[in-house]
């Protein structure tokens, strides 16, 4: 199964912009990227996905390599809510057993 | 608020013992997920339901089973309950049947065995 590779943690400055990095070299070309996170004492929360072009909404960005071995979830502006661990999985194709990580705790600072 | 109701919050029992947790999913939503967070092995996928029948089965235990009714509403239940099944129960739900589906997650219910 492919697996992700994630930081433990990070940091960064509130109102400043960040990279949160995963690796997935053994990703297959039907598995789909997505970042999922989890604010303490609440469920998880989607957060944004795709499959091999970069993606825009209104909480982020999801930057994908063009071999699609890693991926980058950019946070433009942190915020102190943005405080969570972040969870980069992948789904393969039509078999919907997502596999969380252990993920990033993103730690902003004010 | 996601808009996934899980009941009850909080649920303490004793060893050997069976429980139920329940899960209403969002409005219009027809799958619903279950998931498993303890400490030493993360989030688990457990089990997705796609209007009624079962579509997906992730590291499930024989002794945990699940279903979903015709009101979409969905139960986990978990027997012969020992002290590494303390943990807290995620149920998800989602519009479509696929994972590319964005999954609304409800608060959980804390479970701890005695």
């Amino acid at each position: 199964d492919a697996k992700t590779t994630q930081p433990n943690s990070m940091e960064s400055n509130e109102e400043e912009p960040v990279h949160l990095p995963c690796n997935h070299s053994t990703i297959s070309g039907t598995d789909y990227i997505h970042w999922y996170r989890q604010l303490p004492s609440q469920g998880p929360e989607y957060v944004i996905h795709g499959l091999t072009s970069n993606v825009n909404n209104r909480m982020a960005s999801l930057a994908i390599a063009e071999d699609r071995k890693s991926s980058t979830l950019i946070l433009h502006r942190a915020t102190l809510r943005d405080a969570a661990v972040y969870y980069c999985i992948l789904s393969v194709y039509n078999n919907n057993d997502m596999r969380f990580g252990a993920g990033t705790r993103l730690t902003v600072k004010p | 608020d996601s808009g996934v109701t899980q009941t009850p919050k909080h649920l303490i029992t004793a060893t050997g013992q069976r429980v139920t947790l329940r899960c209403s999913p969002r409005s219009g939503d027809l799958s619903v997920y279950w998931y498993q967070q303890s400490l030493d092995q993360g989030l688990q996928f457990l089990i997705q339901y796609y209007n009624g029948e079962e579509r997906a089965k992730g590291n499930i235990l024989e002794r945990f089973s699940a279903q979903q009714f015709p009101d979409l509403h969905s139960e986990l239940n978990l027997s012969s309950l020992e002290l590494g099944d303390s943990a807290l129960y995620f149920c998800a739900s989602s519009v479509g049947p696929s994972d590319y589906n964005e999954q609304f997650f409800g608060p959980g219910t804390r479970l701890t065995v005695l």
